[in-house]
């Protein structure tokens, strides 16, 4: 089955300084790749997702990029602010067939005012 | 975003009890649904598929005879923790993938049911 690896565990950066998360996974099939915000206690939100016919997407200050041959992924959050502090989780799945997720472990991400 | 509603959104219980938690696709029928645990400061670990009209499908390690589950409609899905233990206090959360008209392979959340066994 599917492995997704994320790193870093825990990342603390300056308010206004870019973010970046790396993951990547094992199963070829894979062809969607999401990113989830989750604050405590809460169901992971949706912030950008990419299929593999594209190498990069951006929506505003968020951007994921994608290298399918090496398989790996990345998100990129510029300017960051202290509301985006949370935990993010990288997932992938085939978007045929059963659709299962499969998460990376997660990213603490934390601004400093 | 689709509407996935699940219910409790927490739920104390004594061990030994069962509970019973509920996901709801409120806007578009589900063949399949996914039941997803979360312990404290981890990752999403996918537990089972649910299956309309056919039995759920496991992922290895999670006892199916512990965690019940039942898809009694094409927008509700249960799954119940029987004779539960402090070991089994998680975040449980179900989500729903897309119907096929959908061309997202985004799946949809309930709120997640917090469970604390005593």
């Amino acid at each position: 089955g599917e492995n997704v690896e994320q790193h870093p565990s825990t990342l603390s950066v300056q308010e206004g300084d870019s973010a970046v998360i790396k993951c990547t996974y094992s199963d070829s099939a894979s062809n969607y790749f999401p990113w989830y915000k989750q604050e405590l206690g809460k169901r992971p939100q949706l912030i950008i997702d990419i299929r593999s016919n594209v190498g990069e997407k951006k929506d505003q200050r968020i951007a994921v990029t994608l290298n399918k041959t090496a398989k790996h992924f990345s998100l990129h959050i510029t300017e960051t602010q202290p509301e985006d502090s949370a935990v993010y989780f990288c997932a992938a799945s085939p978007d045929t067939g059963r659709r299962a997720l499969t998460f990376g472990s997660g990213t603490r991400l934390q601004v400093q005012p | 975003g689709a509407v996935v509603s699940q219910h409790p959104s927490w739920v104390i219980c004594k061990s030994g009890t069962s509970v019973k938690i509920e996901c709801r696709s409120l806007d578009f029928q589900a063949t399949t649904m996914f039941w997803y645990r979360q312990f404290p400061k981890q990752s999403l670990m996918l537990m089972a598929t649910s299956n309309e009209g056919s039995k759920a499908t496991y992922e290895q390690g999670v006892e199916k005879d512990k965690f019940l589950i039942n898809h009694a409609s094409l927008t509700l899905s249960t799954l119940t923790v029987t004779s539960a233990h402090p070991e089994d206090s998680s975040f449980y959360i179900c989500s729903v993938p897309p119907g096929l008209a959908v061309n997202t392979g985004e799946l949809f959340f309930g709120e997640g049911s917090r469970l604390t066994v005593l």
